[in-house]
């Protein structure tokens, strides 16, 4: 395939508003992977799913930050009442087994998020 | 605390000239690590992992569990390797933690 995408690329969202950020992984990839990179930083992970079940979710910074991957392929990221420190690239990553330690994670291009 | 620091943000060398990106970790447990590139208008992409022992584009990085370093080298810089770097520490098998990354920029 053509590797992960995401969309939109770009999002400008008014404060308080809400997003919803989508990721399509590679096909039959197993695990996959949101992370956040603020200017200047590196990427932050935010949350990983298995599948469908989301087996870690330790990174999300609120409960405004909310993931899923209902049918174990495309995510959805969303954002309820967006803040200006939401304002970010949001990554999307998937790789072909469990974990990242044995199996390379492949990296979308990002959403870059501005709240303003 | 799991962490991983990059010490240079920028990192300038001329074409030709050896170049070594820092990366030094905190981990209590036996740390897998990782080095991420990301070229110009590019995703970021898998450089190297240390349990592999490999050399990719003329990079090692060689693990140093007393100095808990992982930095990266290449003996010979070349334009094409000017890029933005991360190092990268596998925490509990899916939770990676990234530095804040190196920019290196080689010289003609």
């Amino acid at each position: 395939g053509a590797g992960v995408s995401q969309s939109p690329r770009y999002k400008v969202a008014k404060r308080g508003q809400d997003v919803a950020l989508r990721c399509d992984p590679i096909s039959g990839h197993v695990s996959l992977f949101w992370y956040q990179q603020a200017l200047g930083q590196g990427p932050e992970f935010l949350t990983y799913f298995q599948n469908e079940a989301q087996l870690d979710k330790s990174g999300l910074p609120s409960d405004r930050f909310f993931a899923e991957r209902p049918e174990g392929s495309v995510s959805t990221l969303k954002i309820q009442r967006t803040q200006q420190e939401d304002s970010a690239v949001y990554l999307c990553a998937s790789s072909l087994g469990f974990g990242g330690v044995a199996y390379e994670q492949y990296f979308g291009p990002g959403t870059r998020l501005t709240v303003t | 605390a799991q962490r991983v620091t990059q010490p240079e943000k920028l990192l300038s060398v001329f074409k030709g000239a050896p170049v070594e990106l820092k990366c030094n970790y905190s981990y209590s447990g036996s740390p897998e690590l990782f080095w991420y590139v990301q070229y110009s208008r590019q995703r970021l992409q898998l450089l190297l992992r240390h349990i592999s022992r490999e050399s990719i584009k003329g990079f090692t990085a060689d693990l140093n569990k007393g100095e808990t370093s992982f930095h990266l080298k290449k003996p010979f810089a070349q334009e094409e390797d000017s890029a933005m770097y991360y190092c990268a520490l596998n925490v509990n098998n899916n939770d990676m933690r990234f530095g804040a990354g190196t920019r290196l920029t080689v010289k003609p």
